[in-house]
């Protein structure tokens, strides 16, 4: 199963919007709605921003959001932040088990 | 609140076996199925399989098929991931991650990780 593939890095300034691709298969992210992202600071334990395409958990601000369109998902932050500033990665199920992106490095300028 | 706490880092030479525990607090431990996955050096997250935390039925990834075992402690809320005949490709952090939902396919809560060293 090949990873899923992400920008290796994306960059913004504080306030503004980003948004991370997440593309996989017929098989992986088009085939299933059963795709999630995580925020992760390395040495941290990563966090759940997104699950099934679009759902915020509880604490996670508005201004994360997730879609999806055929074989690509996608995470966007607005009113980007300092603290947003952080490892992305998506997943999703592929009928019989999981994979991962290649992950995307968010920069805040 | 829900925590999931992992043993300490391991050092271990080529072709033995490691064991990582993960102390699940702060919910029914048998409510929840759990994975595992890992991250190497410098590189993305690996999923490696799942343990049904009630009844004790696994599912593996089949990289991972014939080395890997998962089993838990219900009487301590304890889940754990064996690893055996280790080469340097298995260095790398180990997570457990509880399942958020009914889909089973995400993961509301990690383990702080664990590293595991495979070095001779």
């Amino acid at each position: 199963q090949s990873a899923l593939t992400q920008p290796a890095s994306v960059s913004g300034s504080p306030g503004q919007s980003i948004a991370i691709s997440c593309t996989g298969t017929s098989s992986d992210v088009g085939g299933y709605n059963y795709v999630s992202w995580y925020q992760h600071h390395p040495g941290k334990a990563p966090k759940l921003m997104i699950y099934e395409v679009s759902n915020r958990p509880s604490g996670v601000p508005d201004r994360f959001s997730g879609s999806k369109s055929g074989n690509t998902a996608s995470l966007t932050i607005s009113g980007l932040q300092a603290d947003d500033e952080a490892d992305y990665y998506c997943s999703s199920y592929t009928g019989y088990s999981a994979v991962f992106g290649t992950g995307t490095k968010v920069t805040v300028l | 609140q829900v925590q999931l706490v992992q043993s300490g880092a391991e050092v271990k030479k080529p072709g033995a076996s490691v064991r990582v525990s993960c102390k699940a607090s702060g919910y029914t431990f048998t409510g929840h199925y759990m994975h595992w996955v890992r991250q190497a050096p410098a590189q993305g997250f690996e999923w490696m399989g799942w343990i049904n935390c009630n009844t004790g039925a696994t599912n593996y990834a089949q990289k991972f098929q014939g080395r890997v075992t998962m089993t838990r402690d219900t009487s301590i809320s304890t889940a754990y991931m064996e690893l055996s005949r280790l080469t340097s490709d298995d260095t790398a952090v180990y997570y457990c991650l509880r399942v958020g939902g009914p889909s089973g396919w995400y993961w509301d809560y990690w383990g702080q990780g664990t590293l595991v060293t495979v070095s001779s």
